[in-house]
């Protein structure tokens, strides 16, 4: 099935060591985002590609950055974890058109930064 | 600026029919989306609204009314597995989502 896949789904890191979380897709989508989602809390925008253009949310910290170096992958990499970067992140497609099924998420990778 | 408003928790009895609703306010509007979200996991589509009115998809159905900034989810039958939280979006004008901090439905026996 076509579907978008992170890895881990887990992962627990020490402050201040450098994280890379990871995701992939099948359905061809021009878009992928990656959000962060604290407990009881919305989601948050972090940044989002379309196609290879780069989009940075204002108030997105410089400790996150994003690499998509194709179509089907996106990574999320965090420098230098602080204890507050706890969360789950979540990656998500869309394919930039019509929006009756709207955004595909991943599973998820649950961050716990010690 | 922009808002999303639902209520924090609601609790419903098995079998019922429970509403949840959702204000919104956005920088131009493209529409409205309702996800559910069950504890841990990701947030799974169910509903996106462009127009106003009722849309109706077998339990589930929402609505939307553009002039008034405000829509439902209106769950019918409910059976434990409902229970999840409910996300509230709205797209602005910049096909931006906005998210609302989520409904946790809580269905009792």
């Amino acid at each position: 099935d076509a579907m978008v896949i992170q890895n881990p789904r887990y992962q627990v890191t020490q402050f201040g060591k450098p994280v890379t979380l990871s995701c992939s897709q099948t359905l061809n989508h021009n878009v992928m985002y990656w959000y962060q989602q604290k407990s009881s809390q919305a989601p948050k925008l972090l940044f989002h590609y379309y196609d290879k253009d780069f989009n940075n949310e204002a108030d997105t910290p410089d400790n996150f950055q994003s690499r998509r170096p194709n179509t089907s992958f996106c990574f999320l990499d965090i420098r230098s974890p602080g204890l507050g970067d706890t969360a789950m992140y979540l990656c998500a497609t869309s394919s930039g058109g019509p929006l009756t099924d709207g955004y595909t998420f991943g599973s998820g990778t649950r961050l716990t930064v010690v | 600026g922009q808002n999303i408003d639902q209520p924090t928790e609601m609790t419903a009895t098995e079998g019922a029919i429970v509403q949840i609703n959702c204000t919104y306010q956005t920088s131009g509007f493209n529409g409205l989306f309702w996800y559910q979200q069950h504890a841990g996991e990701a947030p799974t589509f169910l509903s996106y609204n462009v127009l106003d009115g009722l849309e109706e998809k077998g339990r589930f159905s929402s609505f939307l009314s553009r002039s008034k900034g405000y829509s439902y989810l209106l769950l019918k039958e409910l059976q434990m597995k409902d229970s999840a939280s409910y996300l509230c979006a709205a797209l602005d004008s910049n096909y931006q989502l906005i998210w609302g901090a989520g409904t946790k439905l809580i269905i009792k026996p």
